[in-house]
């Protein structure tokens, strides 16, 4: 079966310090890898994404993500947080033996603290 | 502004009765979704389009309905709502899912249903 784990269910950081979310998934081949943001009521925004290539993966408001083949791991990073960072991450996977679906991991909630 | 727009956002309905969540994208996105969210589970994809009249299930596919008979719109239906499917329901499309060009979905602000 098809799986997306995020080990953390919250995550508390100091403003000013580094962050990392953690994400390993389950999911056969070579997937296509997402982190997604959500702020309360509100849905889900697009932050970056892992096709091929480089495994450092920049994206949105300075968020980047790290993918590790042999560990299954796509976890997301950025060197300094801010408290407007607070909110809701998912990870998700899309399997390339079928790109319409997606597998979500169950969210980490970031607290970042002044 | 490209959007993808629900209605309603908030809905209170009883077991059994009939209801339709509407989901519509002004972005010609061919691809469109549905999913759920609950507690702990994260998002679970319930159907998927990958163009007008063309439909699949998701993961949890019981007790919904879709239909894709315009490019921008993708209602979701539910013929007998039970309580077991209160969740926070959201509505995704997408230009592209494959190759350098994937984009990942465009969510929907959701719709919070509650079943009684």
């Amino acid at each position: 079966a098809q799986s997306v784990a995020q080990p953390e269910d919250q995550v508390n950081v100091a403003e000013g310090n580094p962050l990392t979310v953690k994400c390993t998934y389950s999911v056969s081949g070579n997937p296509y890898l997402f982190w997604y943001v959500q702020y309360p009521n509100r849905g889900l925004q697009f932050l970056l994404k892992y096709i091929t290539g480089d495994n450092l993966v920049k994206g949105s408001y300075g968020f980047e993500a790290e993918f590790n083949k042999s560990q299954t791991s796509f976890h997301l990073k950025k060197p300094s947080a801010l408290v407007s960072d607070s909110a809701l991450y998912f990870c998700a996977v899309s399997p390339t033996y079928n790109f319409n679906k997606f597998y979500f991991g169950s969210g980490t909630k970031l607290n970042v603290k002044p | 502004e490209a959007q993808v727009t629900q209605n309603p956002r908030y809905l209170i309905t009883v077991t059994g009765k009939k209801l339709t969540v509407t989901c519509s994208q002004n972005m010609n996105h061919e691809y469109m979704s549905w999913y759920r969210q609950d507690p702990g589970l994260g998002l679970r994809q319930i159907y998927y389009s990958m163009n007008v009249e063309v439909t699949d299930k998701g993961d949890v596919p019981e007790g919904y309905k879709v239909s894709r008979k315009e490019k921008r719109n993708f209602p979701l239906i539910l013929e007998s709502p039970s309580p077991n499917q209160t969740s926070l329901y959201f509505c995704a499309s997408s230009r592209a899912l494959s190759g350098q060009g994937a984009k990942g979905y465009t969510f929907g602000s959701g719709t919070r249903l509650t079943v009684v």
